[in-house]
Order: C-alpha cells, then structure tokens, then sequence
C-alpha cells in the first residue's frame, strides 16, 4: 500500500457524461500528479499540482480539468466524455517537486459505453 | 522536452535466467532515473532509481545501471522466478520538469 488513496475504483458511464475522480496523497505528500493509461499504452502525464497551485501541465485535453484543495487532496473532472476517454487514471504524490519519487495509487478504471 | 525509449517491448525468459530491459533518453539534464513495475490491473511500484551521480546501484536481485554519456540506463534482474511477471517502465526526469515514461517492457517468466 503506497499511502495514496483513490476513488472511486471502478466507473461506468456514457458518451457526453462528466465524472469526477478524487485522489487523496500520502500524508506530508504536496504535490498530486494525474496520469492516463489506456490499452496498450504507457503512462500519459496529464497535469501536476504542488500545494494547490498547478505546477506543470502534459498531454490534458481541454474537457478535462482538475484542482487540489487546501486538504491537498485533488479531483479529476472529465467531461463530454468519449468512448476513448475509457482508460485506467492514476494519482501519484510526492513530497515536493522535481525529482522527488513518486507513489501511485490504485487507480480508477473509467469505462465509457 | 524529454523523450524516453525503451526496449524490448516483450521479454520472455525462463525462471532463472537474467533479464535485462534498456531505456535511452533525450535530455542530458535528465538526472533522476526510477523504474517501476506493473502487475495486470495494479498500480505502479517503485522498485528501484536511480540519480546521477551514481553510477550503478543494486537491491537484492535487482540492480540499475546509467551511462550518462550515452545517455541510457538499464534493468538487470538475476535469477528471475514466477512472480518477476509484470511490466516495467522507466522514466526519467530533468528536475525543471515532470517524469517521462518509457513504453513500457512486458517481462514474462515461465517456470
């Protein structure tokens, strides 16, 4: 167990739909990171964010968007949603930034029918 | 920005046997290099990093080397068993950015 909790596991949805992932860090943990893993696929950066400020910003569409609260606890909010937007996303958090390591949660597994 | 390539995408090996699993990178401000594994439907675990002002590093059956000239580091994991099934990926990171993943390496085991 890495410390980082995510919810909810598993969720099912529709073309057009918004859905919110939550990602809790470790404790002491300032920076939250979310990643994309589709079929296949390695693990897509999507958006950073260090004691509540975004800090860095990859491959996130425009319908996704995310915040971290003054908790540092962070949600991913996916909107519009598309057949491939279906993917395993996963929260990471690290103490600082930069070269800090990384610990990854369990993942939430979003399916779009 | 960075850019990570890993090989082989598939490695196949019988338990025993060393595997060993190869990233090149792009930015040579790269200096912290981890690699984690991947178990079917689980998240991925810190197994071992590498920073760079070490050269090699070793945990158990476990160890990493970098060149930082040739700008590459590699997996090398002895006496492979069962359980050493999984996908690994490198990465690295600049510092000034965020870490860059390989593609990732499906190591198969077979008893």
């Amino acid at each position: 167990d890495s410390g980082v909790t995510q919810t909810p596991k598993h969720l099912i949805t529709a073309t057009g739909q918004r859905v919110t992932l939550r990602c809790s860090p470790r404790s002491g943990d300032l920076s939250v990171y979310w990643y994309q893993q589709s079929l296949d696929q390695g693990l897509q950066f999507l958006i950073q964010y260090y004691n509540g400020e975004e800090r860095a910003k990859g491959n996130i569409l425009e319908r996704f968007s995310a915040q971290q609260f003054p908790d540092l606890h962070s949600e991913l909010n996916l909107s519009s949603l598309e057949l491939g937007d279906s993917a395993l996303y996963f929260c990471a958090s690290s103490i600082g930034t930069g070269t800090d390591t990384q610990y990854f949660g369990p993942g939430t597994r979003l399916t779009v029918l | 920005g960075e850019n990570v390539e890993q090989h082989p995408s598939t490695l196949s090996v019988q338990e025993g046997d060393s595997a060993v699993i190869k990233c090149t990178y792009s930015d040579s401000a790269s200096n912290y290099f981890p690699w984690y594994k991947q178990e079917l439907g689980k998240r991925p675990q810190l197994i071992i990093d590498i920073r760079s002002n070490v050269g090699e590093k070793k945990d158990q059956r476990i160890a990493v080397t970098l060149n930082k000239t040739a700008k590459h580091f590699s997996l090398h994991i002895t006496e492979t068993q069962p359980e050493d099934s999984a996908v690994y990926f490198c990465a690295a990171i600049p510092g000034y950015s965020t870490l860059t993943f390989g593609k990732g390496t499906m190591l198969l085991v077979s008893p």
